[in-house]
């Protein structure tokens, strides 16, 4: 119940395409959903985050789309650069904020 | 500068020993966490601490011991009794009961 599934596990898009990572919950106690950034060798940072009382949350080319009966969220980069080029995971938390359950992260390549 | 500095960056051990690794944070924050990461395997959480002289087992934490005897300092101490130490541990802090956690550059610890 507390394991957060996330495909795929590698994505390779092409410049100027839109990127899509999926994550999969199944406790519905999980109230907070973010998504973190890792560049290689460095500690991953949050990129943006969602409620359970919105469907979709939007921070420039960053969306994260929530669909609460399916208890799937998605992240969508649109116009991906290669800057973008990194590890990303989904994280679900209960309201508590006590601790983070990831995914298992998907490596992300934006070719030029 | 207010961060989460780890130290070492990269350390060696022969197998057998113990190590520690350090993790210090000035952001003034109760809570602390040790993750590790593995290829393929997300961030798993190891240990974690709500305030000084508390802390709690985490998913994977045999052979592994944690101390919390001052706010900014969370060491980390691998034993000889941790079947496959090699690993990127990531070292995190949080306000409690707020859900955003802010990484350490992280250790990568290879037993030889």
């Amino acid at each position: 119940q507390q394991q957060v599934k996330q495909s795929p596990q590698s994505l390779i898009v092409q410049k100027g395409g839109i990127s899509i990572i999926n994550c999969a919950y199944e406790n519905t106690a999980f109230d907070y959903f973010p998504w973190y950034q890792q560049f290689p060798g460095k500690g991953p940072a949050l990129l943006i985050a969602i409620r359970p009382d919105v469907s979709e949350k939007k921070e420039g080319r960053f969306t994260i789309s929530f669909n609460k009966s399916a208890k799937q969220f998605s992240l969508h980069i649109m116009d991906s650069q290669p800057g973008d080029s990194a590890t990303y995971f989904c994280a679900a938390s209960m309201t508590s904020g006590s601790r983070l359950t990831f995914g298992e992260g998907t490596q992300l390549t934006v070719n030029p | 500068d207010g961060g989460i500095t780890q130290s070492p960056k990269y350390l060696f051990r022969k197998e057998g020993q113990n190590v520690t690794l350090s993790c210090e944070q000035n952001l003034n924050h109760d809570a602390m966490y040790w993750y590790r990461q593995d290829p393929g395997q997300g961030l798993r959480l190891i240990y974690y601490s709500q305030i000084v002289n508390d802390f709690q087992k985490g998913d994977i934490a045999e052979g592994y011991s944690v101390s919390r005897e001052k706010k900014e300092s969370f060491p980390l101490t691998v034993t000889s009794a941790q079947k496959n130490p090699t690993a990127f541990y990531l070292c995190a802090s949080s306000i409690p009961n707020m859900d955003t956690q802010y990484f350490g550059p992280g250790t990568r610890l290879t037993v030889l």
